[in-house]
């Protein structure tokens, strides 16, 4: 059963720290996307990724986070400094183009104290 | 105005009856469309894609899609307590570029 998987699934981290989160796609997948989910903005894209090269990452703040694949089996999505206002659910997701569905990972839950 | 709009809910739905969800979108030149249900603190999972105009049944789960109203809907039929969760309409805005509306909550009532 060939799955996202994310970690940490969980973090707590204290303002100003730096959090770095992975994600390996489903194998196969060609496409992977960053979004992060909050009660008041929803899920929101940040950045995605075709064949490891960037595509788009206009949803995300430019100053403090960076998203990158390193190879075909690792996203990572950093924040440097973090935020309070950065808690929220960070969710990986890969498909298999860009007009197919996106199968989601379980999401990292990150609160920043 | 925003790209994708949904009822917000809550949408309560007795045991057995049908579920209507609605999603209507900006940008005329979307091609593709997708369902996803979320339950509370679970992550977003794919219930039905639609491509083109007319319905696209599964299961308990009719989709339909009019480009021209741009306007999607989804149909869940025999509503089951296991269905309540957030419904998530997303729209392909332009090249894997979801828009994702704010999500309807389904409440099914025994």
């Amino acid at each position: 059963d060939a799955r996202v998987t994310q970690t940490p699934r969980h973090k707590v981290t204290e303002m100003g720290q730096e959090v770095t989160m992975r994600c390996q796609p489903i194998l196969g997948h060609n496409t992977v996307f960053w979004y992060r989910q909050t009660m008041m903005q929803g899920l929101e894209l940040l950045a995605y990724f075709r064949n490891r090269a960037p595509l788009d990452d206009s949803g995300m703040p430019k100053d403090r986070f960076s998203a990158e694949m390193p190879d075909a089996t690792l996203a990572t999505l950093k924040i440097q400094p973090s935020e309070p206002r950065d808690s929220a659910v960070y969710f990986c997701a890969s498909g298999p183009g860009l007009q197919e569905t996106q199968y989601f990972g379980p999401g990292t839950r990150l609160l920043v104290l | 105005q925003k790209e994708v709009e949904q009822n917000s809910g809550p949408l309560s739905v007795p045991e057995g009856a049908i579920a209507s969800l609605n999603c209507t979108y900006s940008d005329r030149v979307s091609q593709s469309f997708f369902w996803y249900r979320q339950y509370s603190g679970k992550s977003p999972e794919l219930i039905m894609s639609i491509y083109s105009n007319g319905d696209k049944e599964d299961g308990r789960f009719t989709a339909q899609l009019n480009k021209a109203s741009q306007y999607v809907s989804l149909l869940i039929r025999d509503s089951q307590p296991s269905d309540s969760a957030t419904y998530l309409c997303a729209v392909n805005i332009r090249w894997g570029k979801l828009q994702f509306g704010a999500g309807t909550q389904v409440v099914v009532t025994p």
